[in-house]
């Protein structure tokens, strides 16, 4: 079974409106999860590095006041979109470390975002 | 900086054996991954390198040289399910970063 839950895995929202994605660790603590989007056909780009109970870290070219990140406890991570476009449609995944040395990484089940 | 290189594609009969390379540079080093991730679906994890060699699970095999900053995935006894993108990935001090992918295509 799945160690990382994602939701949703499919979402549809209006242009101009907000929608979260969450994470969720099962059976472990995740100190870091990871905040993925793919666009078809491309790889896995990451967004930033989420830890709890602190801020994230965005990669160069990823606003942060618009991709909300939020690690509140140690099995939970969210990710909200804000003031959507549908240049924000993809694919967006979630990783989850587990273990002081961080090799064993579980991806989520990823969520599909169309903005229309 | 950081710069992972694969190959965009590559084709292979079934039965065969396939060889995907991949070169990195990363701020420290703590990992090579392999992952194969078919269209529309998450990731999942095929091997985690750590120290120079050969590992071998199964039909898949990955192999690292940290000095050369190299790894490659060999697949062998190629099945048509094996079509598939697969992502190497190298960890740094603190993030997994993923290259392009190469999208393999097993043909009959």
């Amino acid at each position: 079974g799945a160690v990382v839950s994602q939701h949703p895995s499919w979402v549809i929202c209006k242009s101009g409106t907000s929608v979260k994605i969450e994470c969720r660790s099962l059976d472990f603590q995740a100190t870091t999860m990871f905040w993925y989007r793919q666009f078809p056909k491309q790889s896995l780009m990451l967004m930033a590095t989420s830890n709890e109970g602190s801020k994230a870290t965005y990669e160069q070219g990823v606003e942060k006041d618009k991709f909300l990140i939020n690690h509140a406890s140690l099995t939970l991570s969210t990710l909200t979109v804000t003031s959507a476009h549908p240049e924000d449609s993809s694919f967006y995944i979630c990783s989850a470390t587990q273990g002081a040395a961080g090799n064993t990484i579980y991806f989520g089940e990823g969520s599909w975002l169309t903005v229309v | 900086g950081q710069n992972i290189d694969q190959p965009t594609e590559m084709t292979a009969t079934e039965g065969a054996i396939v060889q995907i390379n991949c070169t990195y540079q990363t701020s420290g080093f703590n990992g090579l991954f392999w992952y194969q991730q078919h269209a529309g679906e998450a990731p999942t994890f095929l091997s985690y390198n750590v120290l120079d060699g050969l590992e071998e699970k199964g039909r898949f095999s990955s192999f690292l040289s940290r000095s050369k900053g190299y790894s490659y995935l060999l697949l062998k006894e190629l099945q048509m399910k094996d079509s598939a993108s697969y992502l190497c990935a190298a960890k740094g001090t603190d993030k997994l970063i993923f290259g392009t992918g190469t999208r393999l295509q097993v043909f009959p």
